[in-house]
Order: C-alpha cells, then structure tokens, then sequence
C-alpha cells in the first residue's frame, strides 16, 4: 500500500529557478492538499483540492501553484523560487475535505526538502 | 483567533516513564480534534481522532483525553520506548463554510533516552 507518494524527496533551487512537486495517492481519496512545514511553525495549508477539476487557496498560496491532474496526482508548482520557500513540503489526501462534524481522515506523503539558495 | 497551542515544547524521558502532552485550542465551531506522531524526515501519522462526544480515546500505549468545556486535550504515552521519539501534533479542523482548513499545533517534540 503506497498511500500518497511525493516526488522528489529532496531538491536544492536556485533563486529563480522553477519546479513542480509531484504528489498522487492510490486511497481514491477525493480531496488533496500541499502544506508546508517551517521550524517552529506549524503545517500551513498552501492549496488545496476539494475534488478533481476544482483548486482552491490555503494560508499561504502566494509564489505557487497547483494542477489536480487527474483524482490520483496533485502538483505543486514554484515558477520563480525565493529563498523564503525553502521549507518542508506535505503532500496529503482525505476521502472528503474536512468538514464541521466528519472524521475525514488525512494521510500524508513523506515529504519533499527543498532549499532555495 | 483559531488556535492551538501545546506543551511542552520538548521533553526529554527515560525509556519505560510515562508521559503526558498538553494542547489547548481556541478553534471555533469545534468537532473533533486530532493527534499525529511525526518522525524525523517522514510525514505526520494519525494516532486518533476524538470527536466533542468522546473523553477518553486509546490507541495501543496512547491515551487521548479531551475537554471540549475547558478545550484542553491531553496525550499520555504509558511505557515509552525508543520508538516514540518523534514530534506530536495537535490539529484542529476549522471549518470555513466551504473550504477546509486544519488548525495544526507546532507540536512536541518527544526524546525517548535509554
């Protein structure tokens, strides 16, 4: 059982540069979200997918952008990389997006490491 | 403002002690709150959820309590081993009237020494 599976594990940029992070899941899950780990913060939602065809923005969507390609796979992309991204970032997906009331369950990747230097 | 905070911040356990984390949430309306066990350069794993409904949740060594009165919740962790270093996270879902959002704590970070 892969879950939510991220690509690459680790990535050094430079200022400037761009790159897509790749996330898919094989739970059949409707719902998928990038968050970004810092130190001494916690997860902070960049975008989110509520189901296949629609994206929607999170905490902190500036310097970014998604494509929900299909209902398995999730990209997060940086077209021009400032040092201020270089975080920790989180794939994850839920059967429904999380809603007063449910128990929707968030699995996540095993993240990606990226540095902008 | 929606929130959730915990305590302590680090600790640091012979293997075989017990031990207890704190986390306190201001999130509004609530439903359910959550606890993940993050290790070092992997993603968060779930170890339970505890709706407004429920005091008291087990998962194996871990005990979830949950206040909804006083919006405190506790995790206590019996016979640490090894294993259990890793960081714990609160999380609280907030919900937005169409968009979702989890509340995430900054977590404690637990070492567990022989």
């Amino acid at each position: 059982n892969a879950g939510v599976t991220q690509t690459p594990k680790f990535q050094v940029l430079k200022t400037g540069q761009s790159m897509t992070l790749q996330c898919a899941q094989d739970m059949n899950h409707n719902s998928m979200y990038w968050y970004r780990q810092d130190p001494g913060m916690g997860l902070r939602l960049i975008y989110y997918s509520a189901s296949e065809g629609t994206t929607d923005k999170g905490e902190v969507p500036n310097g970014y952008n998604v494509s929900r390609l299909n209902k398995r796979e999730f990209s997060l992309r940086l077209e021009s990389a400032a040092p201020s991204q270089t975080s920790v970032y989180f794939c994850a997906s839920s059967e429904w997006v999380f809603a007063s009331g449910g128990n929707t369950e968030a699995f996540f990747g095993q993240g990606t490491r990226l540095t902008v230097v | 403002k929606n929130q959730v905070e915990q305590s302590p911040q680090s600790l640091i356990i012979l293997e075989g002690k017990n031990c207890t984390l704190q986390c306190n949430y201001t999130v509004s309306p609530f439903s359910n709150l959550r606890w993940y066990k993050q290790d070092t350069g992997r993603g968060p794993v779930s170890l339970t959820i505890m709706t407004f409904s429920e005091n008291t949740k087990s998962n194996g060594r871990y005990t979830a309590t949950l206040d909804a009165d006083t919006k405190q919740s506790s995790l206590h962790i019996t016979a640490s081993q090894l294993s259990d270093s890793a960081s714990y996270i609160c999380v609280v879902p907030l919900d937005t009237g169409g968009g979702n959002k989890l509340t995430f704590g900054t977590g404690t970070q637990l070492k567990v020494e022989l």
